[in-house]
């Protein structure tokens, strides 16, 4: 079946402007991750979903960044008023359920340049 | 305190030999799941293997296993016969137990190059 996919796969933005990153996760998957990996690094977690419980937003880095996901399905994570440090690749993760067992399956990552 | 550890930034191997990717981690948590990924230059990451702290047995998926130490809190990845596909970054990550959303906790990565 469908893995997951993220859209677009590159974006190219002028600092200060708002974008808009989106996560189709697979179908069926209860959960939800959002990621950010700087250029030769490792993966942070930034916001997780899970069904209808409250999201954890505790690895956002500044109130600049918001996510939403309704229900099981599509979510879309905002940068608003971006600056240069916010270029990287943001990668979304969905996971059947939620336990410490479950494989999160990455999905190909949006390339975010701020110029 | 970092909570996953990889030492090795970069790694060689010839073609057909074995190789070790090294990580240690860094929890008090009982219940924790460890993850290993790759990630080749199209970036995208690819689900290798998983061990769990209750375990008994390390894990073993074709050519990778990995070496699951858990008084050393280490968790190396064996990869066997080494192919020229495998040259890529490889991740550890681990996931902790009840009440911290599971999210991943990534390593920095060790970069892999197979040599033909």
């Amino acid at each position: 079946g469908a893995g997951v996919s993220q859209s677009p796969s590159n974006k190219v933005t002028e600092k200060g402007k708002d974008v808009e990153l989106r996560c189709d996760p697979i179908s069926g998957h209860t959960a939800l991750y959002w990621y950010r990996q700087r250029l030769g690094q490792g993966l942070e977690f930034l916001i997780y979903f899970q069904g209808n419980s409250a999201p954890d937003k505790s690895g956002l880095p500044s109130d600049r960044f918001s996510a939403e996901r309704t229900g099981e399905s599509v979510s879309t994570l905002t940068i608003q008023r971006t600056q240069q440090e916010d270029s990287a690749v943001y990668l979304c993760a969905s996971s059947l359920s939620v336990s410490s067992t479950d494989t999160q399956y990455f999905g190909p990552g949006t390339r975010l340049t701020v110029l | 305190a970092q909570k996953i550890t990889q030492t090795q930034p970069g790694m060689f191997v010839q073609e057909k030999e074995a190789v070790t990717l090294d990580c240690t981690y860094d929890t008090s948590d009982p219940s924790y799941g460890l993850f290993w990924y790759k990630q080749p230059s199209s970036g995208e990451m690819i689900f290798l293997i998983y061990q769990g702290s209750y375990d008994q047995q390390n894990a073993t998926e074709g050519r990778y296993s990995l070496n699951f130490q858990k008084a050393r809190k280490s968790a190396n990845l064996v990869i066997s016969a080494s192919q020229l596909g495998d040259s890529a970054m490889y991740f550890c990550a681990m996931r902790e137990g009840a009440g911290s959303s599971y999210k991943l906790i990534f390593g920095s990565g060790t970069r892999l190059l197979v040599r033909p």
